[in-house]
């Protein structure tokens, strides 16, 4: 089955360590994304990338770094400069279409993550 | 600035009662319009979506939402809750031409017996 996995499902970061959330997918999609969420705010864009080498900054891109070398993975990894960093994040992806079609996200099962 | 409202943080309906989950955007010209639902711990997965056209749209599990361009609204209903459909609900808007999606903060639905 085609999908999305994000791994760990619960990950624990200790003061000043740097983490990383693993996203990979099977849907040969072009478009990949990391949100975070917290209760009562929905989904806040941190990083985006429409294609294999490029990557641009969201709503909330301080403190975290993404890297895209492979169509198929999109790695986050939350620095020691993300003074709080205990949330759920949601990788997603979309395809690369003409009009509403390319904005049609489908989700991994997310990852949280909690400082120790 | 573009938003999306869900003036709901929380709804609780009795099972087989009809429901309706409001959600309002702030945009200068037609978005794409979603609903998305995540259970507890999970992803979102994709109710249904309105581009053009029918502004009455169908979904799955038997929502169906209706797109209002006079009050920029994009209200989902279903006529029968079942207690499967306790989870919270997202309304989503992307704009022409952009990879950029916005979404609400979310409606968690609670289903008593």
């Amino acid at each position: 089955d085609g999908g999305i996995t994000q791994s760990p499902k619960y990950l624990f970061r200790k003061e000043g360590q740097n983490v990383t959330l693993s996203c990979e997918q099977n849907l040969n999609h072009d478009a990949m994304y990391w949100y975070r969420q917290d209760p009562g705010q929905g989904l806040r864009l941190i990083y985006y990338s429409q294609i294999v080498n490029d990557f641009q900054k969201g709503d909330i891109a301080e403190g975290y770094s993404v890297s895209r070398e492979k169509k198929e993975s999109f790695p986050l990894t939350v620095t020691s400069a993300q003074k709080n960093p205990t949330a759920f994040y949601l990788c997603a992806s979309s395809i690369e279409e003409t009009g509403g079609t390319k904005n049609i996200q489908y989700f991994g099962a997310g990852t949280r993550l909690s400082v120790l | 600035a573009q938003s999306v409202t869900q003036p709901d943080i929380h709804i609780t309906v009795s099972e087989g009662a009809s429901l309706e989950l409001r959600c309002n955007y702030s945009y200068g010209a037609t978005p794409y319009l979603f609903w998305y639902v995540q259970s507890p711990g999970q992803g979102l997965q994709l109710l249904l979506k309105y581009f053009s056209g029918d502004t009455l749209v169908q979904g799955i599990k038997g929502f169906e939402a209706e797109f209002k361009r006079s009050q920029s609204s994009f209200n989902l209903r279903k006529p029968s809750v079942h207690w499967s459909d306790a989870a919270e609900y997202f309304c989503a808007v992307a704009f022409t031409g952009g990879f950029k999606t916005i979404f609400g903060a979310g409606t968690r639905l609670f289903v008593k017996a």
